[in-house]
């Protein structure tokens, strides 16, 4: 479910380094998966999605795994750069319900020169 | 293209003082919107969901209401602000029956004093 009262865990990671941001969904008849990231005072931007036909998924410099058994996603960032530095939530949906967009908790990501 | 617009970017208002924010979608047609709530350095809070006309459907108790006049028109009303209606309120849109990643406005960042 949504973890809306919980201060947002950090990642910090050296540029250069890879990145990888975890997340646990709630729904196990999600079928559709969103990485957002979300710079200070905006709103979140997509980075990439996923649906549950697959397992893995690639971006530029971004891949998505999906793991259905254990309702598990997560989001690794090649080559991390200062500009990476924001903070990730994943979202669900379920397209049986009314399309709505859950998310998770959120994670701060920090990266340090 | 589809824009969505929120405004205003920023509101200090009184304890007790009434609150409109206003959603605009532009380029779509019978969209999905929505209204999130961030509190600082938390996550994001579903408040409000609207699949047409006149249809809201509200996830959490609250001192807000939303209603949505026209199609591509969502708005956030409260009658008597509490202080801890403060924090960062998001609209949002997707395509109606389609399982797609929901677009975010910029934002308002409300404090009520």
């Amino acid at each position: 479910g949504e973890s809306v009262g919980l201060h947002l865990p950090t990642l910090s990671v050296q540029e250069g380094d890879n990145s990888i941001i975890n997340c646990a969904y709630s729904n196990s008849a999600s079928d559709y998966f969103i990485w957002y990231k979300q710079e200070s005072g905006k709103g979140p931007q997509f980075i990439i999605d996923i649906r549950s036909n697959m397992d893995k998924r690639q971006g530029q410099r971004v891949t998505v795994l999906l793991n259905k058994t254990v309702k598990h996603l997560s989001l690794q960032i090649a080559a991390t750069q200062p500009g990476d530095s924001a903070v990730y939530f994943c979202a669900e949906n379920f397209s049986g319900g009314y399309n709505k967009l859950i998310f998770g908790a959120g994670t701060r990501l920090a990266v340090h020169p | 293209s589809q824009t969505i617009h929120q405004w205003p970017a920023t509101l200090v208002q009184p304890v007790g003082s009434p609150l409109s924010l206003e959603c605009t979608v532009e380029g779509t047609s019978n969209p999905n919107l929505y209204w999130y709530r961030q509190a600082a350095g938390r996550g994001l809070q579903l408040l409000f969901y609207s699949v047409g006309i006149g249809q809201i459907s509200s996830e959490v108790p609250q001192n807000l209401s939303a209603s949505r006049p026209q199609d591509r028109q969502f708005i956030l009303s409260s009658k008597k602000l509490l202080l801890s209606d403060s924090g960062f309120y998001l609209c949002a849109w997707n395509p109606r029956d389609m399982n797609t990643e929901a677009f975010f406005g910029q934002g308002t960042r409300l404090t009520v004093v």
